[in-house]
């Protein structure tokens, strides 16, 4: 298995483009999420989805979106970039809702925007 | 989600046993604790995690008070490449997750 995986690695993006950050998993997981976490500080996170079609913000969604058409992808769509979008982003994965079991993360997502 | 404590930072020998605390004094009796660490750069990995008894496995063990208002993480032997920084972690069934600032260990030659 590869796990969670995230593509790309890096990126920079000045003010007001957009991109995608992909990630994908091959656990059949239900659960997955998107944090992001500044220098020096712990990991918010953004959006998450407990299946297939079905998504809910996290703490800190503004200026984010996501879709999960499928089981294995949950792709993160900033659409204006902004400096204070400036971070890591993880993805993440888990075992479904009563699973005391774990999140699998991915190796994250250095995105400076300038 | 159940707030935690967590000292900034601590230190450890090499080869020694590290024992990092957390306190979660308002948790509740379907929460979990659990622990995870990030090496500088990487994604969060999961350690262990338990409910109310004491758990080990291969890469520590987690002591839990009986009142459950605070746990131990112990890395029996630390190395050099267990200096991380240690977040310890509430959640019920639901999932999500809040992780804090946790705490910097560093493991000294």
């Amino acid at each position: 298995n590869a796990g969670v995986t995230q593509t790309p690695k890096f990126r920079i993006l000045k003010i007001g483009q957009s991109m995608t950050l992909q990630c994908a998993q091959d656990m059949n997981h239900n659960y997955m999420y998107w944090y992001r976490q500044d220098p020096g500080m712990g990991l918010k996170l953004i959006y998450y989805s407990v299946g297939a079609g079905i998504t809910d913000k996290g703490e800190v969604p503004n200026g984010y979106n996501v879709s999960r058409s499928t089981t294995e992808d949950f792709p993160l769509r900033l659409e204006l970039a902004a400096p204070s979008q400036t971070s890591v982003y993880f993805c993440a994965s888990s075992y479904s809702m009563g699973d005391p079991r774990a999140q699998y993360f991915g190796p994250g997502t250095r995105l400076t925007v300038t | 989600d159940a707030k935690t404590t967590q000292p900034p930072s601590m230190d450890c020998a090499e080869g020694r046993a590290a024992n990092l605390p957390c306190n979660h004094s308002t948790i509740s009796g379907n929460e979990y604790v659990y622990w995870y660490r990030q090496i500088h750069s990487q994604g969060p990995q999961y350690i262990i995690h338990g409910l109310k008894n004491n758990e080990t496995n291969e890469m520590a063990s987690l002591i839990i008070t009986e009142d459950r208002k605070s746990s131990t993480l112990i890395l029996p032997h630390a190395t050099l490449r267990d200096t991380a920084v240690y977040y310890c972690i509430v959640t019920g069934g639901y999932q999500k997750v809040t992780f804090g600032t946790g705490t910097k260990l560093q493991v000294i030659p």
